[in-house]
């Protein structure tokens, strides 16, 4: 299957900062990509689709302006979480469609713990 | 409506025995239901999926269930093992690599 890489897989700022968490896919191009975050024991929630090459989507609700989507190339994307605040701590993961378009995997994930 | 709702929240199944898990959606243009395990602390893995132009799906030891007239598809685990105690999310998804709209999840754990 085909796999997507996350870095750091976690880490840890001081509120008010910024930290930048990356989503490769290792073995295989991905135009899009999409971002989720993940509270304790609960589902994971979609922030926004990644596409390479033009502005990213975000979902209703999600701040555009705090969490700064970038998909650079066509195994990159990155998420940057602006100004972090301590509510901003959870689990954030990255997903993209494989070779065969209808599977997506996901990346390991990202421990955020902004304090 | 995006939802897609999951029963049960938690499960708790003897070794060997089957673990059943289900979900409903609203949303008539979802074309992928897709099943994805989580261990905790890592990302979620595909564990199976399925179209909706067939009833069932079986890989191994799981086996997807799909009723397009309810709106309903389950996951069946059959001679459950305790390495299958794990988080199972269901989801929906919308046209090739669209984005997945998940389930609240189910926190399966499987007695020795």
């Amino acid at each position: 299957g085909a796999v997507v890489s996350q870095h750091p897989s976690w880490v840890i700022c001081k509120s008010g900062t910024s930290v930048k968490i990356e989503c490769r896919s290792l073995d295989f191009q991905a135009t899009t990509m999409f971002w989720y975050r993940q509270f304790p024991k609960q589902s994971l929630m979609l922030m926004a689709t990644s596409n390479e090459g033009s502005k990213a989507t975000y979902e209703q609700g999600v701040e555009k302006d705090k969490f700064l989507i970038n998909h650079a190339s066509l195994t990159l994307s990155t998420l940057t979480v602006t100004s972090a605040h301590p509510e901003d701590s959870s689990f954030y993961i990255c997903s993209a469609p494989g070779q065969g378009l209808w599977e997506q995997y996901f990346g390991p994930g990202t421990r955020l713990t902004v304090t | 409506q995006q939802q897609v709702k999951q029963s049960p929240q938690s499960l708790i199944v003897q070794k060997g025995g089957i673990s059943i898990i289900n979900c409903a959606y609203e949303n008539t243009a979802f074309d992928y239901f897709p099943w994805y395990q989580q261990f905790p602390g890592k990302g979620p893995a595909l564990l199976i999926a399925i179209r909706p132009d067939v009833s069932e799906k079986k890989e191994g030891r799981f086996t997807i269930s799909f009723n397009k007239s309810a709106k309903q598809f389950s996951l069946h685990i059959m001679d459950s093992q305790p390495g299958d105690s794990a988080t199972y999310f269901c989801a929906g998804g919308v046209n090739q690599g669209g984005k997945l709209i998940f389930g609240q999840g189910t926190e399966l754990s499987v007695k020795p």
